[in-house]
């Protein structure tokens, strides 16, 4: 399909473990963006990339999070030593161009992450 | 930072009504505003993104407004169906040169047939 492709679409880990989640934003789209979205709430930034540049990291957690985009598409985010408050849905977006905030962005369908 | 409140509780419409949702937000007047759909189990879906200086946007049955002096955006759903219940949520420009979104926490609106 034409849209963004998150997974794994489900996560289940145990406390202490690391994970990654991958995000395959539409092809040709500059800018990648992650969410986190805990149930009732409304998405939280957490981190954006321009091509393979990360410019803005504020919205990440704790040093436990990292994400990369090495050849400008695909994106992984990594949680190491996952706690329960970690649990939450994750999910990613793109936009075709470099200002983010004057277009629509395209969100996948996230990975629903559970920590035992 | 930016915040945003939206009617935090359902909002249950008859069908063929029209729904009216509100968000309203602090600090700064964004220069862009956008509305998306949410359904459970899914990512938000865009619908319409205002500017400062469109003081209102349509597209088919649905209808934005944005008032910078009032701090509010108004989102209005003509002729509703129950395929419109979803989760909408709000929207705005984190400020400060930062290109991610700033989310409120969205409004269920159920509409009954």
């Amino acid at each position: 399909g034409a849209g963004v492709s998150q997974s794994p679409r489900y996560k289940v880990a145990k406390r202490g473990q690391d994970v990654a989640l991958r995000c395959d934003p539409i092809s040709g789209h500059v800018s990648l963006f992650w969410y986190q979205q805990a149930l009732g709430q409304g998405p939280e930034f957490l981190t954006y990339f321009q091509n393979e540049a990360q410019l803005d990291k504020s919205g990440l957690p704790s040093d436990r999070f990292f994400a990369e985009r090495p050849e400008g598409s695909v994106s992984t985010l990594k949680i190491q030593r996952t706690q329960q408050e970690d649990s939450a849905v994750y999910l990613c977006a793109s936009s075709l161009e470099y200002r983010a905030v004057e277009q629509p962005q395209h969100f996948g369908d996230g990975t629903r992450l559970s920590i035992l | 930072s930016q915040k945003i409140e939206q009617n935090s509780e359902a909002l249950n419409i008859q069908e063929g009504k029209t729904a009216t949702l509100t968000c309203n937000y602090t600090n700064y007047s964004p220069a862009y505003l956008q509305w998306y759909r949410q359904d459970p189990g899914r990512g938000p879906v865009f619908l319409l993104l205002i500017r400062e200086n469109e003081k209102e946007k349509r597209k088919e049955r649905l209808k934005v407004t944005f008032d910078t002096t009032l701090k509010q955006s108004l989102f209005h759903i003509t002729a509703s169906q129950p395929a419109d219940s979803a989760t909408y949520l709000c929207a705005l420009e984190q400020g400060g040169g930062a290109d991610g979104l700033t989310f409120g926490k969205g409004t269920h609106l159920i509409i009954q047939p």
